[in-house]
């Protein structure tokens, strides 16, 4: 079965900071991953996903993500954070080598991102 | 402008009344979705439907029905409501089930009394 974790509800970061938004994942296969972000009030916005190539995966907003195969890891990170990046934060995996009709993304439970300035 | 919109934005249900959610998409996206975001659980699959005409079963698919009569819409129909069913719905389609990114809309607040 397909999981993913987020280990931390809440990470605080100071405005100009980098920061890092954790991600580990366990699949039977390689795995899509992605991120997303939610604003208050607001859905769920795309911001960037693995499916395969080069580790390292630029998104929106000046985010990217590592790909860490030995770690099973997707961690988000930006160098110099705003605090505009103030939102909750959900790593998802899907599993390729999950069959039938459905192809299930799990989502893990998000991370609470606060820039303090 | 394109993309996914949502009615009811938020309701107040007494339980045991029928509730439908409605969602619709004008991407011609091929999959659609429905989750529900309960704190702490972070989003459950409810139903999904790969392509118009065919629709399957999530992760907690009891007490909800489902139906995709075309590629736009996917309406959420809760029989009779119980106070567990109170949460935050989204709808989110793709335009293929498999590794496309999934678009949501901007949710239906529901508290069932």
């Amino acid at each position: 079965a397909q999981s993913v974790a987020q280990p931390e509800d809440q990470v605080n970061v100071a405005e100009g900071n980098p920061l890092t938004v954790k991600c580990t994942y366990s699949v039977s296969g390689n795995p899509y991953l992605f991120w997303y972000v939610q604003y208050p009030n607001r859905g769920l916005q795309f911001l960037l996903k693995y499916i395969t190539g080069d580790n390292l995966v630029k998104g929106s907003y000046g985010f990217e993500a590592e790909f860490n195969k030995s770690q099973t890891s997707f961690h988000l990170k930006k160098p110099s954070a705003l605090v505009s990046d103030s939102a909750l934060y959900f790593c998802a995996v899907r599993d390729p080598m999950n069959s039938g009709g459905y192809q299930k993304v799990t989502f893990g439970t998000g991370t609470k991102l606060q820039v303090i300035p | 402008i394109a993309g996914i919109t949502q009615a009811p934005t938020s309701q107040i249900l007494a339980a045991g009344r029928r509730m439908t959610l409605r969602c619709t998409q004008d991407m011609r996206h091929n999959a659609m979705y429905w989750y529900r975001q309960d704190l702490g659980l972070g989003l459950r699959l409810i139903h999904y439907s790969n392509t118009a005409g065919t629709t399957g079963k999530g992760e907690v698919p009891d007490g909800y029905s489902v139906s995709r009569a075309n590629t736009d819409d996917f309406p959420l129909t809760l029989a009779s409501a119980v106070p567990s069913q109170t949460s935050v719905y989204f709808c989110a389609s793709s335009l293929e089930p498999a590794t496309d990114t999934q678009y949501f809309g901007p949710g239906t607040r529901l508290t069932v009394l």
